[in-house]
């Protein structure tokens, strides 16, 4: 069964402090991997997707992922996070053309000055 | 380019009343998704369209719920009798080539 598991619901970080949100899925064909960011009363923002290739990947606002297909494992991180990184982070799994994502259930992020 | 669009942006209804979702996917989308996100929870798929076909519904619960994409372009969702478990936020998105592009979504709560 496809499925998307974000083991912290919540994480409390100090400003400047580095981060990292976990992210394991379960997915019977080539995963394509999304992390989506969504601030209070806003809809989802995407920081970044991996479809093949590097598995590092970059994305916005100074986000990178890591694709470990043995752990089956696709963790966000962020070397010194800024209090405007505080929001609601969701990992997605999906296919390329037309399939339905699978949505974690998200990592609350909470910056402490 | 213009993102994805959704009215109402906040809903407030009594239970076994109606209410009617809309939403303007990015041009030159064809598909196009509604979901459901109950508050702590992550989305929910609800429906999927392929232009103005239907590609999922599978987790639409279809006595109360329904949604057409008329043109494949505009999609609208309905649910009649609400009930108190329907408050939520209704995200629409659309996608080119897998990646899904959110709108602000609509907030439902139903008393």
């Amino acid at each position: 069964a496809q499925s998307v598991t974000q083991p912290d619901i919540h994480i409390t970080v100090s400003e400047g402090a580095s981060l990292e949100l976990r992210c394991n899925y379960s997915y019977g064909a080539t995963p394509y991997l999304f992390w989506y960011v969504q601030s209070p009363g806003q809809g989802l923002q995407l920081l970044l997707k991996y479809f093949s290739g590097d598995t590092l990947v970059q994305g916005i606002k100074g986000f990178e992922a890591e694709f470990k297909r043995s752990q089956s494992s696709f963790n966000l991180r962020k070397p010194s996070v800024h209090w405007s990184d505080a929001a609601e982070y969701f990992c997605a799994v999906g296919a390329i053309f037309g399939d339905q994502f699978y949505f974690g259930t998200g990592t609350s992020l909470t910056v402490i000055p | 380019e213009a993102g994805v669009a959704q009215s109402p942006r906040y809903k407030i209804i009594e239970k076994r009343q109606s209410v009617a979702f809309w939403c303007n996917p990015i041009s030159g989308h064809a598909t196009l998704y509604w979901y459901q996100q109950i508050l702590g929870q992550g989305p929910k798929l609800l429906i999927q369209f392929q232009n103005n076909g239907v590609v999922d519904d599978s987790q639409l619960p279809k006595d109360r719920f329904s949604a057409e994409r008329l043109k494949g372009v505009d999609s609208t969702l309905k649910i009649q009798p609400a009930k108190l478990e329907d408050s939520a936020v209704y995200l629409c998105a659309s996608s080119l080539e897998g990646e899904q592009y959110f709108g602000p979504g609509t907030r439902l709560t139903v008393t």
